[in-house]
């Protein structure tokens, strides 16, 4: 296993449209996590599976904005009606975790949406 | 929500200095994991350390999890090193989603 895969690696969209990411995790990890980071600032939550459930969704998640992780393993991102303030890097991670532990969290290379 | 502030901004070095990165965190937390952001956007893994001392090469880290902070330490700078790190906490209660801070920017002139 090579790490975490995402695709694309870079999307430029028109304003309006919908757009969607894959993120393929390590194989073995139950985890999964996307962050949205904007340029000089550090990654944001946006929301999390335990395997295919999703436990938790922040604020910063439109109801523009649907993730899926149908089978838990892989899991995308679409946004939809895209705007520009929607450019930035999408960054999957994902990690092993049990009820009461987790463990150390890898990240794939990311997603930079620019939205023209 | 947990705040995590890390110190300072900005860093320029001179090749072969040495220098102390800080993380304070404002509650419990379960995991700290610190991350060196290449210039192309990937989060490289540098140390998970929820609490103690590790070293791996060059680079060190300590979190003193009682006291709420974390240090990373980074001997005889390369310029390779320059980037963006970070510093992520997992919160202790209420979920294990992981907050970053706003990142330390290390610039390492030759």
């Amino acid at each position: 296993d090579t790490g975490v895969s995402q695709n694309p690696r870079h999307k430029i969209t028109k304003r309006g449209q919908n757009v969607t990411f894959r993120c393929d995790p390590i194989s073995e990890h139950n985890r999964l996590y996307w962050y949205r980071q904007t340029l000089g600032q550090g990654p944001e939550f946006l929301t999390y599976f335990q395997n295919e459930a999703q436990l938790e969704k922040s604020r910063l998640l439109s109801d523009r904005f649907s993730a899926e992780r149908p089978k838990g393993s892989f899991s995308t991102l679409e946004i939809q009606r895209t705007e520009q303030g929607d450019s930035a890097m999408y960054l999957c991670a994902s990690s092993l975790a049990s009820n009461r532990a987790n463990t150390e969290a890898f990240f794939g290379q990311g997603t930079r949406l620019t939205v023209v | 929500g947990i705040q995590v502030e890390q110190s300072p901004p900005d860093l320029i070095l001179q090749e072969g200095a040495n220098s102390t990165l800080r993380c304070n965190f404002s509650d419990s937390v379960n995991n700290l994991q610190w991350f060196h952001q290449n210039p192309w956007g990937q989060l490289i893994n540098l140390f998970y350390i929820p609490s103690g001392t590790k070293q791996n090469g060059r680079l060190s880290a300590t979190t003193v999890a009682t006291e709420r902070y974390s240090l990373l330490y980074i001997s005889s700078s390369q310029t390779t090193d320059s980037g963006v790190y970070f510093c992520a906490v997992e919160r202790s209660a209420g979920g294990f989603k992981t907050i970053f801070g706003a990142g330390t920017r290390l610039f390492v002139k030759a």
